[in-house]
């Protein structure tokens, strides 16, 4: 899997757009990226994920630019809800073992 | 739509004691499923996983033991617990991208 590289803390406005970077410079041309958060206590959420175009589903919009090297999240409205830690990885889906390795992740803070 | 269940939600078990804990999925058929643990403050191991009924792959040795009697039943089990059990774990099943979507959790305290 490809090494990601995330800021390790951003805030947020609320009601603001939070957009959340993400560097895979060493990403190959079958590797998804994917998007997680974990908010405190919980388990891990998916998010959303794309190959190379631009995806946006009921949570999130992601952004891949034209080399695939890095993306950006984008939570159009951020809330108070969205405060967690945000995880990037970018993995080639297989058939066997899929264990997700989480980094150190972006810790996003929405205040009031 | 796919839910997926555990519980129980919060357990407090004494060493040495058995433990069993249940996954259960709705909505789809034949997932992958996963089960992993999260240490306080730390990230995600994975503990098994299965591709189908009857069929474990471990990923890593230790006190714990899986099985998938039913194709949307997984269960983690130990015979006698150790404090290093202790633990967040989580069931996850995967979609059609391989991408996990997990159950709420059930923490684990050994004393």
């Amino acid at each position: 899997d490809a090494k990601t590289t995330q800021p390790p803390s951003m805030d947020c406005a609320e009601g603001r757009a939070a957009n959340l970077p993400c560097n895979h410079s060493t990403i190959s041309g079958n590797e998804y990226v994917y998007w997680y958060r974990q908010i405190h206590s919980q388990g891990p959420q998916y998010i959303i994920h794309g190959l190379k175009n631009n995806e946006t589903n009921e949570m999130a919009s992601l952004i891949i630019t034209e080399d695939r090297k890095s993306s950006t999240l984008i939570l159009p409205h951020a809330t108070l809800r969205d405060t967690a830690v945000y995880y990037c990885i970018v993995r080639l889906p297989g058939y066997n073992t899929d264990k997700l390795i989480f980094g150190t992740g972006t810790r996003l803070q929405v205040f009031p | 739509s796919q839910t997926i269940h555990q519980w129980p939600a919060t357990l407090v078990q004494p060493v040495g004691s058995p433990l069993s804990l249940e996954c259960t999925v709705e909505g789809t058929s034949n997932p992958n499923l996963y089960w992993y643990r999260q240490a306080a403050g730390r990230g995600l191991q994975l503990l098994f996983y299965s591709v189908g009924i009857g069929q474990i792959s471990s990923e890593v040795p230790q006190n714990l033991s899986a099985s998938r009697p039913q194709d949307r039943q997984f269960i983690l089990s130990s015979k006698k617990l150790l404090l290093s059990d202790s633990g967040f774990y989580l069931c996850a099943w995967s979609g059609a991208f391989r991408e996990q979507f997990f159950g709420p959790g059930t923490r684990l305290t050994v004393l």
